[in-house]
């Protein structure tokens, strides 16, 4: 079974610091999503990466997919309110139609 | 242009009682999905569909069906609500298979079984 691990579960900061959030696994994927969920609604999807090593960039956003593309992360630099929300990876692989999403990390930035 | 809309947003059963959930998409997108969203477990996939006229199971399957008679729609069915069923459940869709699109969500409908 496919298990995506993300660290740290809740994570509350000041405004204007910066957090790097954490989605790992031992199995390889194709691909790999970032969503933000906001409170009533359903996830958005943010990025995607499908060379292992990529970095994407989002405004403040950072996303980096791992050499093996085990991992990922998401590095938020001067968090603001409005980053506030769920933020959920979800892995790909290649051949099957169906996405693995992490267990999640609860962001809170406090003005 | 609504995007992917689910039906009902609410509701609440008594243990043994049945329902169908509605996810509709105007999107003409081939695959949709069916998860359910619990605290500190992420989305788990519960069934999905690649196309009209097939179903697959995800990682959750047990006490759920699953319909897809039309591209649209994609209906998730309980035929005897249980307590552990108690989630909020989100239907997607997405234009080409896992990893090769984005998946759309709808707002989700939140059920309680009691």
């Amino acid at each position: 079974t496919q298990l995506l691990e993300q660290s740290p579960q809740f994570l509350s900061i000041q405004e204007g610091e910066n957090l790097t959030v954490y989605c790992n696994s031992s199995s390889v994927f194709s691909s790999l999503q970032w969503y933000r969920q906001e409170p009533g609604e359903g996830p958005v999807l943010l990025v995607t990466v499908v060379t292992g090593g990529e970095v994407k960039k989002l405004k403040r956003l950072t996303f980096q997919f791992g050499d093996a593309r085990k991992d990922s992360s998401l590095h938020i630099t001067a968090a603001q309110p409005g980053d506030t929300g769920l933020y959920l990876c979800a892995g790909a692989t290649s051949g099957t139609y169906k996405y693995i999403f992490g267990t999640g990390t609860r962001l809170k930035v406090l003005a | 242009n609504a995007g992917v809309t689910q039906t009902p947003k609410f509701r609440v059963l008594k243990t043994g009682q049945s329902m169908t959930l509605l996810c509709a998409q105007d999107m003409n997108h081939e695959y949709m999905y069916w998860y359910r969203q619990d605290p500190g477990m992420g989305l788990r996939l519960i069934h999905y569909s690649v196309g009209e006229g097939t179903t697959a199971k995800g990682e959750v399957p047990d006490g759920y069906n699953v319909s897809r008679l039309k591209k649209q729609n994609f209906l998730l069915g309980l035929e005897s609500a249980a307590p552990s069923q108690t989630s909020v459940y989100f239907c997607a869709s997405s234009y080409g298979p896992a990893g090769a699109g984005e998946q759309y969500f709808g707002p989700g409908t939140r059920l309680t079984v009691t």
